[in-house]
C-alpha cells in the first residue's frame, strides 16, 4: 500500500529565517506530487505540483519554492520566511484511475508552521 | 466569486440527526471529491464522484452535473463525525488541479 510521510509535525520559526518542509511517498513509482497550504480559516490552495524530477509548477507567485531532488521526495522551502507564511501545509500524491482526467488524490499528515 | 462554494460554513447537530452539506462549482470539471479533515489537520478522502451517487457506511454523497451541484449526506450522525468537510473539484482544464471549497466546520453534540 501507498504511504506519505511529512515531516516536522510543528515547525515554530521567527521571520527571516529559513525553511525545509520534507515530503516523501511510498508504495509507488513516479507519483505526481503536490504542496498545498491552508491559512488560518482558509481553504486549501495548491503551492506547487511535480510531474517528475526535477519538474515543478508553480502555481502562485509567492516566498516559496520547491524541489523534487527523488522521485518520491518533494521539499519546500524559503530563504526567509513571513508571517504571511503561517499555516498547514499538506503533501499529496495523484493516483489516476485509468478514466480520462479523473484520479484519487491522497493527503500526507500536514505540517503546522507557525512564523513569529 | 469563487470557483466552489460551500454551505453551510458552520453546522451544529445533536447526535441522530440527519446533516446535509452543499457544495456548488461554476467551471467544468471531471470529478469531485469530498474530504474530511479532523482537528489534528489530517485529511481524508471520503468519496470521488464523477456522475451519480455513493455510499459508505452512514455517508451519501450525490452529484448533479447539469446542476454543478453536490451534497454529502450523513444519516444518524454521531459526535465522532465532527470534522471540517471539504468539497475539490477536479477542473477539466489546464493542469487538472483540484480547486476547494473553503469547508464546512460540522460540530455534532451528545
Amino acid at each position: 500500500s501507498q504511504t506519505i510521510h511529512q515531516w516536522p509535525a510543528t515547525l515554530v520559526q521567527p521571520v527571516g529565517s529559513p525553511l525545509s518542509l520534507e515530503c516523501t511517498v511510498e508504495g509507488t513509482s513516479n507519483p505526481n506530487l503536490y504542496w498545498y497550504r491552508q491559512a488560518a480559516g482558509r481553504g486549501l490552495q495548491l503551492l506547487f505540483y511535480s510531474v517528475g524530477i526535477g519538474q515543478i509548477s508553480s502555481e502562485v507567485p509567492q516566498n516559496l519554492s520547491a524541489s523534487r531532488p527523488q522521485d518520491r521526495q518533494f521539499i519546500l522551502s524559503s530563504k526567509k520566511l513571513l508571517l504571511s507564511d503561517s499555516g498547514f501545509y499538506l503533501c499529496a500524491w495523484r493516483k489516476n484511475l485509468g478514466l480520462a482526467g479523473v484520479y484519487e488524490q491522497y493527503f500526507g499528515p500536514g505540517t503546522r508552521l507557525t512564523v513569529t | 466569486k469563487n470557483e466552489v462554494e460551500q454551505s453551510p460554513q458552520n453546522l451544529t447537530a445533536q447526535e441522530g440527526e440527519f446533516i446535509t452539506i452543499n457544495c456548488s462549482y461554476s467551471v467544468g470539471i471531471s470529478a469531485l471529491h469530498w474530504l474530511q479533515q479532523h482537528p489534528g489537520g489530517g485529511i481524508v478522502s471520503l468519496f470521488m464522484l464523477s456522475s451519480g451517487k455513493k455510499k459508505h457506511g452512514r455517508l451519501i454523497a450525490t452529484i448533479n452535473i447539469q446542476e454543478k451541484h453536490s451534497s454529502l449526506h450523513i444519516t444518524a450522525s454521531h459526535p465522532r463525525d465532527s470534522a471540517v468537510y471539504i468539497c475539490a473539484v477536479l477542473i477539466i482544464q489546464g493542469a487538472q488541479k483540484l480547486v476547494f471549497g473553503q469547508g464546512t466546520r460540522l460540530t455534532i453534540n451528545p
